[in-house]
C-alpha cells in the first residue's frame, strides 16, 4: 500500500524566513495531493490541494510543488509569521476507486520565532 | 464552512471498557471517516462510510467497529477497550465527487485514555 514519508518532523524558523516541508510517496497511481494545518487543540484544516496534472500552485504565501518523477511533494511558506506555527500534514490519495482514502504523513511541527 | 461535531471531547475508560465516540456533520456530505492520531504516525484511517448503512474498512480497523446510522451521524465503537487504543480520534466528512479533489472537514477531536 501507499507509504508517505514526511520531513522534517520539527522545524523552527525566524519570522520572515521561508519554511519548507517535504513528503515522498510510493504509489505512482497517486492522483490527489494536499496539505493540512493543525493548530493546537483543533482538527485539521485544508491549506491547499492539487491534482496530478499540476506541478506548481501558489496561494497567499504558500507554494506547493509536485515532482511526479521523484514522487515528492513540498510545501513552502515563503515568509513565515508566528501565526503559521502549527503542525502541518501532507495527505495523498489515488482517487478513482480509492475515493475518500487519504494517506497522511506523520506531520511537521513548525515553530515561527518572532 | 462545513460543521463536524464530535462528542465527547475527552473520555477516560478502563481496559475492557465499552466506549462510543459520536460524530455529526450538518452539511449533507456523503463520506464520513474516523481517524486516530498518534505521535510519529500522523493520521491513520480506522473506518469510513459513503452513506447511511454503509461501512468501509480503513487501514487500522482491528478492535474498532463503526456504524453510520444516518447521513449525518457516524459512530465509532470500542467494545473491549485496550491501552493501545489510547489516542486522539478525529472524525471528518467530505463531499467526494469523481471530478473534483477531496477536501476533508475535521471535527475538533476526542481524546481517549484507556487505563
Amino acid at each position: 500500500g501507499e507509504q508517505v514519508e514526511q520531513r522534517p518532523p520539527h522545524l523552527s524558523v525566524r519570522e520572515g524566513d521561508s519554511a519548507i516541508i517535504i513528503c515522498t510517496y510510493t504509489d505512482s497511481a497517486t492522483a490527489y495531493f494536499s496539505w493540512y494545518k493543525q493548530e493546537a487543540g483543533a482538527g485539521l484544516q485544508l491549506l491547499m490541494s492539487v491534482l496530478s496534472n499540476v506541478d506548481r500552485k501558489e496561494e497567499q504565501g504558500l507554494t506547493v510543488l509536485l515532482n511526479k518523477k521523484d514522487k515528492r511533494l513540498s510545501l513552502n511558506l515563503t515568509a513565515a509569521h508566528p501565526g503559521d506555527s502549527a503542525v502541518y500534514f501532507c495527505a495523498v490519495s489515488e482517487g478513482g476507486s480509492a475515493l475518500g482514502r487519504l494517506h497522511f504523513g506523520a506531520g511537521t511541527q513548525l515553530i515561527v520565532i518572532p | 464552512e462545513a460543521a463536524v461535531t464530535q462528542s465527547p471531547r475527552n473520555k477516560v475508560t478502563v481496559t475492557g471498557g465499552n466506549v462510543t465516540l459520536s460524530c455529526r456533520q450538518t452539511n449533507s456530505h456523503n463520506y464520513m471517516y474516523w481517524y486516530r492520531q498518534d505521535t510519529g504516525h500522523g493520521l491513520r484511517l480506522i473506518h469510513y462510510s459513503y452513506g447511511a448503512g454503509n461501512l468501509q474498512i480503513g487501514d487500522v480497523p482491528d478492535g474498532y467497529k463503526a456504524t453510520r446510522t444516518t447521513q449525518e451521524d457516524f459512530f465509532l465503537l470500542l467494545e473491549l477497550a485496550s491501552p493501545s487504543q489510547t489516542s486522539l480520534y478525529f472524525c471528518a466528512s467530505s463531499d467526494v465527487r469523481k471530478t473534483s479533489a477531496e477536501t476533508l472537514y475535521f471535527g475538533s477531536g476526542t481524546r481517549l485514555t484507556v487505563l
